[in-house]
């Protein structure tokens, strides 16, 4: 079946890294996604990873999949006060001209703290 | 280029009325999903239109509904709502085609059920 883990919650201090992890269960995912969601707003796609990589950088933003645990994680380098919000893994089994359902895990709430 | 607009931000409703949303995709994209957000439950899929089809389904009782017309505009109405259906409607719009169906969501509708 089709399931996203992740951890409810995290907390880091001001500029330390923060790593999300998430993991899902179904193999034939094509991309995995990271979304991020601040308070009353929808979700804002971050940074995406096709399923055939094994990490993806951006910025401070590092995107690591372990294709055989089935295990992705984000690292946000020098967390600041704005990266406060929930962190949604999300896996995508869209193909050519097939629906583009997206599996979201739980999110993980990430909290910064001075 | 204008991003995914969702109409009305906020509604308030009593149980056993209907409602309907409205979700604007950003200019040529096709493909409008929907999903629910809840605290217990995190997002879950509702259901994907591109050109006006239905193209994937979640696992919603058959009170919720959509469509989407020409112009890839999009609705989802409610039926007899329930207090569990109070949460938040967000709808993502893609391309459609493609491997790397990127979506790109709205700010959400809240509905409150009383």
């Amino acid at each position: 079946g089709e399931d996203v883990e992740q951890s409810l919650f995290l907390s880091v201090r001001e500029g330390d890294s923060s790593v999300i992890n998430c993991t899902y269960t179904d193999s034939s995912s094509t991309y995995l996604y990271w979304y991020k969601q601040e308070p009353g707003a929808g979700l804002q796609l971050l940074t995406y990873i096709f399923s055939n990589m094994d990490m993806k950088q951006d910025q401070r933003l590092t995107v690591l999949l372990n294709k055989k645990d089935k295990h992705l994680s984000l690292r946000i380098a020098d967390t600041q006060t704005g990266d406060s919000a929930i962190y949604f893994c999300a896996e995508s089994f869209a193909g050519y001209s097939s629906a583009s359902k997206i599996i979201f895990g739980s999110g993980t709430r990430l909290s910064i703290r001075p | 280029k204008a991003g995914v607009t969702q109409t009305p931000r906020y509604l308030i409703k009593t149980r056993g009325q209907q409602v309907t949303l409205s979700c604007s995709p950003i200019s040529g994209h096709r493909s409008v999903s929907w999903y629910q957000q809840t605290p217990g439950q995190g997002l879950q899929f509702l259901f994907e239109y591109f050109s006006e089809t239905q193209r994937n389904k979640g696992n919603f009782p058959g009170r919720f509904s959509g469509r989407q017309f020409s112009n890839s505009r999009s609705e989802m109405n409610v039926s007899t709502l329930e207090l569990g259906d109070s949460a938040l409607y967000l709808c993502a719009s893609s391309l459609g085609s493609g491997r790397n169906n990127e979506q790109f969501f709205g700010p959400g509708t809240r509905l409150t059920v009383l």
